[in-house]
């Protein structure tokens, strides 16, 4: 089945630093999400993108969806220490738009 | 307006026990999917509920299994509770095929 790769696994950076983190994919997606997970909380919906090339922001965030269709992007501009929580790559997978494939997660801590 | 609540938040079981974990959708969402996130994994499907029927299974055991209600609310049970069953179970609800919300979950603990 389809398996979603993100890197890094972990970062650890300074408040005001930007951020960058993909997912990649053995297959094509149609959609890519990228969630956030707070601990102790269920996954936040930050952006969604469903065209090949799209660049989509979200105030500080910017995702995009890469030309493959095989992987995508997360970049966090001037981090601040609410960034701090893991960030999840997730679609549905072609064969089957009812359930989402999550990610492997990248963990963000922001030292001030 | 509500989003997606689940219950309880946090319960521990012993292994062989039963557990019910309870799903209310966000409102004016008619499918409800439940997810299974391992600690330092991500969330895995487990199934997805329409119109009172499971409409989609992922890769779990028939102990693993569900009820949707006509007011769309979701149950989640698992019979005969392993160690591995701990988990922090997630509910997702959304309204054909657009945005996916998920809960706060309902953290298991299987003692």
């Amino acid at each position: 089945g389809q398996q979603l790769n993100q890197s890094p696994q972990s970062m650890f950076i300074q408040e005001g630093e930007d951020v960058s983190m993909n997912c990649t994919s053995s297959s094509i997606f149609n959609t890519w999400l990228w969630y956030k997970q707070d601990p102790g909380e269920g996954p936040v919906l930050l952006i969604a993108l469903y065209k090949a090339g799209e660049l989509t922001s979200n105030g500080r965030l910017t995702a995009q969806f890469g030309i493959t269709r095989k992987d995508s992007f997360l970049n966090i501009s001037a981090s601040i220490p609410s960034d701090v929580g893991i960030y999840f790559c997730a679609g549905p997978p072609f064969y089957n738009t009812d359930k989402l494939i999550f990610g492997t997660g990248t963990r963000l801590q922001v030292f001030p | 307006d509500a989003g997606v609540t689940q219950s309880p938040t946090h319960l521990i079981k012993t292994r062989g026990q039963q557990v019910t974990l309870r799903c209310s959708p966000k409102s004016g969402h008619d499918t409800v999917s439940w997810y299974q996130q391992a600690l330092g994994q991500g969330p895995q499907f487990i199934f997805q509920y329409y119109e009172e029927e499971e409409r989609q299974r992922g890769n779990f055991p028939d102990r693993f299994s569900g009820h949707q209600f006509p007011n769309y609310s979701s149950e989640l049970n698992v019979n005969a509770l392993l160690l591995g069953d701990s988990a922090l179970y997630l509910c997702a609800s959304s309204l054909g095929g657009n945005t996916i919300y998920f809960g706060e979950g309902s953290w298991l603990t299987v003692v």
